[in-house]
């Protein structure tokens, strides 16, 4: 199963909104409404964002949304924030093969 | 408090074996999917093996296949991964997590290192 792919570098100024795509096919995001999103600063746990495409777990902030069209979903992070920095992966989790693919990772720089 | 603590990383030269432990704290593994994930040096995160909660479905990815084996010890309320046949390619630090659904994995630990060098 190939990699989900993600743009490597996004960008925004404080205040700003940016989104972050992640493109599969039509047998991971295309198929299954397991799309899982995760912060990741480099030496700490990632962290879980979005998951089930559009959920949020508990603690994190609404500013954080997702959603799928087709077999893209995309991450949007609205009111950039200085701590917003950080890079994101994508994963779709496909049930008929009971595997979790992840995208490459995108690097979100605030400005 | 639910936290999970990876141990037994270290340096091995290739072709030799190496298990890591993941215990849990403040939750019983055996009512959650657990997942190991890795991260090389300068690359993404990389999903490596999962666990569902009853253990009846256990999966790897191609790269370790036939290498890795994952487990769990209920009594003690602790995941491993047992790697064989190791090579350079599997440096990495290696993460293992709790699931809260079908593939999103909720709380993470904060790693433990493999470096397989000769």
């Amino acid at each position: 199963q190939s990699a989900l792919t993600q743009p490597p570098s996004a960008s925004g100024s404080p205040g700003q909104s940016v989104s972050i795509s992640c493109t599969g096919t039509s047998s991971d995001i295309g198929t299954y409404d397991y799309v899982s999103w995760y912060q990741h600063h480099p030496g700490k746990a990632p962290k879980l964002m979005i998951y089930e495409v559009t959920k949020r777990p508990s603690g994190v902030p609404d500013r954080f949304s997702g959603s799928k069209s087709g077999n893209t979903a995309s991450l949007t992070v609205s009111g950039l924030q200085a701590e917003d920095e950080a890079d994101y992966y994508c994963t779709s989790y496909v049930r008929s093969n009971n595997i979790v693919i992840f995208g490459g990772g995108t690097k979100l720089t605030v400005l | 408090q639910v936290q999970v603590v990876e141990s037994g990383g270290g340096v091995v030269q290739p072709g030799t074996s190496l298990r890591l432990s993941c215990t849990a704290y403040g939750f019983t593994i055996r009512n959650y999917g657990m997942q190991w994930v890795r991260q090389a040096p300068g690359k993404g995160l990389e999903w490596v093996a999962l666990i569902w909660s009853d253990g009846s479905k256990i999966n790897y990815a191609d790269s370790v296949r036939g290498r890795f084996t994952i487990s769990r010890d209920k009594s003690i309320n602790t995941l491993y991964l047992q790697m064989n046949s190791l090579r350079a390619e599997d440096t990495a630090v290696y993460y293992c997590a709790r699931d809260l659904s079908f593939g999103s994995h909720e709380y993470w630990g904060q790693g433990t290192q493999v470096t397989v060098s000769s």
